[in-house]
């Protein structure tokens, strides 16, 4: 089955920090998504994006956020200026028109 | 806008016994169905999903899911479980306005004893 990759698996970065994430969708998707998920607590939708532009973004997903796909395979997640609620898991995702997202394995992000 | 309320946060049972983790869910349009699974310190695994058609979809491992609009529900079940059942199994919704967000619910922590 055709995968989402993700790296780094985790990344430690200190408060104040820049970030990036970044992850690789299958190849012929054409939508991309990232997802967080503070420790316990439910996956929330940050931020969607199709034809080179972001689609929808959630009220979590402020100035500090930004996405970019900057080739033609890598979809990044930058955070400009890490706060220590920003630490969770990122899980980007991506599909095709069926609906079905395939998820990556996840980056865990420790903000100190 | 959806919402998805998973009723149960753990559910203990013991191996070989059925299984019913439970979802409702409430949106103003049609939507898609999905539950995912997730094993210790791994990502997000599709179970199985519902888009159209028959109500009882199948998924891996042996779940399934039953697609009930009237109750706007969607649960997960499991005739004789496994200790490698043990996940936390979270529900979603999207519309089905193409490839759109998934909203989750709180997720159910499944714990087999043997």
């Amino acid at each position: 089955e055709p995968e989402v990759t993700q790296t780094p698996s985790h990344q430690v970065t200190q408060m104040g920090q820049e970030v990036i994430l970044r992850c690789v969708p299958i190849s012929n998707h054409l939508y991309f998504y990232w997802y967080r998920q503070i420790l316990g607590q439910k996956v929330e939708f940050l931020v969607s994006f199709y034809n080179n532009e972001i689609s929808e973004k959630s009220e979590i997903f402020d100035d500090q956020f930004s996405v970019e796909r900057p080739d033609g395979s890598n979809f990044t997640l930058k955070i400009r200026s890490t706060k220590l609620e920003d630490s969770a898991m990122y899980f980007c995702a991506s599909s095709d028109r069926s609906g079905r997202q395939y998820f990556g394995p996840g980056t865990r992000l420790t903000v100190t | 806008a959806q919402s998805v309320t998973q009723l149960d946060s753990q559910v203990p049972v013991f191996e070989e016994a059925p299984v019913e983790l439970r979802c409702n869910y409430s949106s103003s349009v049609s939507v898609y169905l999905f539950w995912y699974v997730q094993y210790p310190n791994q990502g997000l695994q599709l179970l199985l999903k519902y888009l159209s058609g028959s109500t009882l979809v199948k998924g891996i491992n042996g779940f399934e899911a039953e697609f009930n609009k009237s109750q706007t529900s969607f649960h997960l079940r499991k005739p004789s479980v496994h200790i490698s059942d043990t996940a936390e199994y979270f529900c979603a919704v999207s519309d089905n306005q193409g490839a759109q967000k998934l909203v989750f619910g709180q997720g159910t922590r499944l714990t087999i004893n043997p």
